[in-house]
């Protein structure tokens, strides 16, 4: 199983301002995908990071507000920019395990907006 | 995707068998059905997935129904560390990893 580290683990952030979050996997993944959980409620996919194009976003999210890059086969980024209270989630990391189909999730980047 | 219904909570006795339901009556011929469950303030870890045949592992057992319309998961032997809430998903074919979580069942394990 992949090991998945994300940063920061927990941020406090004021309104109007941007954060990126980083996404580090010890192998070498296809498919990344990072998630969002709102305050008592379950996960939302936010979107698929692809190696070497640009991100595919669901219904809902767009690049402006979560710009996402993909370097490498190890590594994602997340920013959630121009950020209101509203986006005050947990946002996840996960990435697919090769041949077998199930996600592994990192512990997730906390954040609050103020 | 296929939608999923599962009971909003469930209590179980600490050694004892914990039994989690699952509807899915909409499944298609090529969605697997998901356990994951979510341990307070962690991230999701998968559990196990079946197509149609039952499925064993050191964490769970999955039995699907002969109509794959619903399943259920099992640990065998609960413990207060299986506090969670867990959640069951249907995915598949081209949507592997893109997984729609519903609310879950809250699992509280007691002594």
């Amino acid at each position: 199983s992949a090991v998945i580290s994300q940063k920061p683990s927990r941020d406090i952030c004021q309104r109007g301002t941007s954060l990126t979050i980083q996404c580090q996997v010890d192998s070498q993944v296809t498919m990344m995908f990072w998630y969002r959980q709102q305050p008592g409620q379950s996960l939302t996919l936010i979107a698929t990071a692809n190696q070497g194009s640009e991100a595919t976003y669901e219904s809902g999210f767009v690049i402006d507000k979560f710009p996402i890059s993909r370097p490498n086969l190890t590594f994602s980024t997340l920013t959630v920019s121009n950020m209101s209270p509203e986006d005050s989630s947990i946002y996840l990391c996960s990435v697919e395990d090769t041949g077998g189909g199930e996600l592994f999730f990192g512990e997730g980047s906390r954040l609050t907006v103020l | 995707d296929a939608k999923t219904t599962q009971p909003t909570s469930m209590d179980c006795a600490e050694g004892r068998a914990a039994n989690l339901p699952c509807n899915h009556s909409t499944i298609s011929g090529n969605e697997y059905v998901y356990w994951y469950r979510q341990i307070h303030s962690q991230g999701p870890q998968y559990i196990i997935h079946g197509l149609k045949n039952n499925e064993t592992n050191e964490m769970a057992s999955l039995i699907i129904t002969e109509d794959r319309k619903s399943s259920t998961l099992i640990l065998p032997h609960a413990t207060l560390r299986d506090t969670a809430v867990y959640y069951c998903i249907v995915a598949g074919g081209t949507s592997y990893g893109k997984l729609t979580f519903g609310q879950g069942t809250i699992l509280t394990v007691h002594p």
